[in-house]
């Protein structure tokens, strides 16, 4: 059964680091979510890319946060520098739906992150 | 803007017993409604969704869902649960020209002899 690729699963790092995630969705989505998950609570979406096109990046923190697609398939989720707020799950999704319609997201396993 | 609420952060039940989780979502429109799982230090797995027609949803792992308009409610439902169901459920919504979903904090489901 295809599934989401990330890595890597567990990332330890100090604050003022920089630290990237990597996701490789099912072959054939075009629909790429980046949602960060704090322990506790639901996973919150952080960019949404349609293709290699940003579609949502309103929750993004820019100034430390960047994501990219570059060829419309796996992607690239970037932070610098880490704060230690930054502590938490970053799942990648992957949907076959395009624009207009609510689809069904597949998960990744996640990467976890933790800033010390 | 849309949400979900799930009222419980907790619950237990024993092993056999039957099961409800909470869901109310807050949308305008016609939502798209979905439920998750979630075991320990993994993804998120889908277990069923609603888009519309009958608001009886059957999903995998024999859980099901019913969408209530009048309530704006999405309840899961399980009639007997085993020890293998012990994770954190969520709640989501979603809509048509919207694909983003957006996640309630979920319910950690704990399991009992």
């Amino acid at each position: 059964e295809a599934e989401v690729a990330q890595s890597p699963r567990y990332k330890i790092t100090e604050k003022s680091q920089a630290v990237a995630f990597w996701c490789d969705p099912i072959s054939g989505h075009a629909t790429l979510y980046w949602y960060r998950q704090i322990l506790g609570q639901g996973p919150e979406l952080l960019v949404q890319f349609q293709d290699e096109s940003v579609v949502d990046d309103s929750q993004l923190p820019k100034d430390r946060f960047s994501a990219e697609r570059l060829k419309g398939v796996d992607s690239t989720l970037k932070i610098q520098p880490a704060e230690l707020g930054d502590s938490a799950m970053y799942l990648c999704a992957s949907s076959l739906a395009r624009t207009g319609r609510a689809g069904e997201l597949f998960f990744g396993e996640g990467s976890r992150l933790t800033v010390l | 803007a849309q949400s979900v609420t799930q009222p419980d952060i907790h619950i237990t039940v024993s092993e056999g017993a039957s099961l409800e989780l909470r869901c109310n979502y807050s949308y305008g429109a016609t939502p798209y409604l979905f439920w998750y799982v979630q075991s320990p230090g993994q993804g998120l797995q889908l277990l069923l969704k609603y888009f519309s027609g009958d608001t009886l949803v059957q999903g995998i792992k024999g859980f099901e869902a019913e969408f209530k308009r009048s309530q704006s409610s999405f309840n899961l439902r399980k009639p007997s649960v085993h020890w293998s169901d012990a994770a954190e459920y969520f709640c989501a919504v979603g809509s048509f020209g919207n694909e983003k979903l957006t996640f309630g904090t979920g319910t950690r489901l704990t399991i009992i002899p």
